[in-house]
């Protein structure tokens, strides 16, 4: 596609549910990324994808996060027992690699009450 | 660890008022610089990469510089569309396509 589409845009959930926030990258970009953002912060890392496996995740909190992206094109973040601390935004992009800049998905704003 | 300090936090500005934002880094390895705008309710969008210092770039109103420890955007005679918050982020690693770690951003304000 032309850009990054995340879905859903809004996600409403009670604590202790399971969520899943999908990704489709720009085609034919082989790097995938999912960041987190709060309120008046910057981006914050969770995981990278270089084609289907995880190159680093170093970045997700705990074993409740995963992802996934079993074909190499779009992933799925997934968030077990959800708390109340995970609401934010999460964004995704996608890149050629190479040190080029990443485009950004407008992001899933996911809200656990 | 990797960081990076942007300043000021917000910056209000009249409509053809030049001024620069900066953001500091402390970084093992620079592979990249990344400047990043962000309106509300979306993600970021790519403004520029700089790779070492005494690089520079330009973008329309925006000119980005680098040194070894801080960057710079500078706005020249912004226009009330410039408002948007101003992302900075520093790629290191062994990898080209590593992470990004990104600062807080600048919140600026042009108004008429």
């Amino acid at each position: 596609g032309a850009g990054v589409s995340q879905t859903p845009s809004n996600k409403v959930t009670e604590k202790g549910k399971y969520v899943e926030l999908r990704c489709d990258p720009i085609s034919g970009h082989t790097a995938l990324y999912w960041y987190r953002q709060s309120l008046g912060q910057g981006p914050e890392f969770l995981i990278y994808f270089q084609g289907t496996g995880a190159a680093d995740d170093s970045g997700l909190p705990n074993d409740r996060f995963f992802a996934v992206r079993p074909e190499g094109s779009v992933s799925t973040l997934k968030i077990q027992r959800t708390e109340r601390g995970d609401s934010a935004v999460y964004l995704c992009a996608s890149s050629l690699g190479q040190g080029r800049g990443y485009t950004f998905g407008s992001g899933t704003r996911l809200t656990v009450v | 660890e990797d960081q990076v300090t942007q300043s000021p936090e917000a910056l209000r500005l009249q409509e053809g008022e030049s001024s620069s934002l900066n953001c500091s880094y402390t970084v093992s390895g620079l592979r990249g610089l990344f400047w990043y705008r962000q309106d509300p309710g979306k993600g970021p969008e790519f403004l520029f990469t700089l790779y070492s210092a005494g690089e520079e770039k330009e973008k329309e109103r925006l000119k980005a510089t680098l040194t070894k420890k801080e960057s710079f955007l500078h706005i020249t005679a912004p226009k009330p569309e410039d408002s948007a918050t101003y992302l900075c982020a520093v790629q290191a690693g062994t990898g080209t396509a590593s992470k990004l770690t990104f600062g807080t951003g600048t919140r600026l304000q042009v108004t008429l």
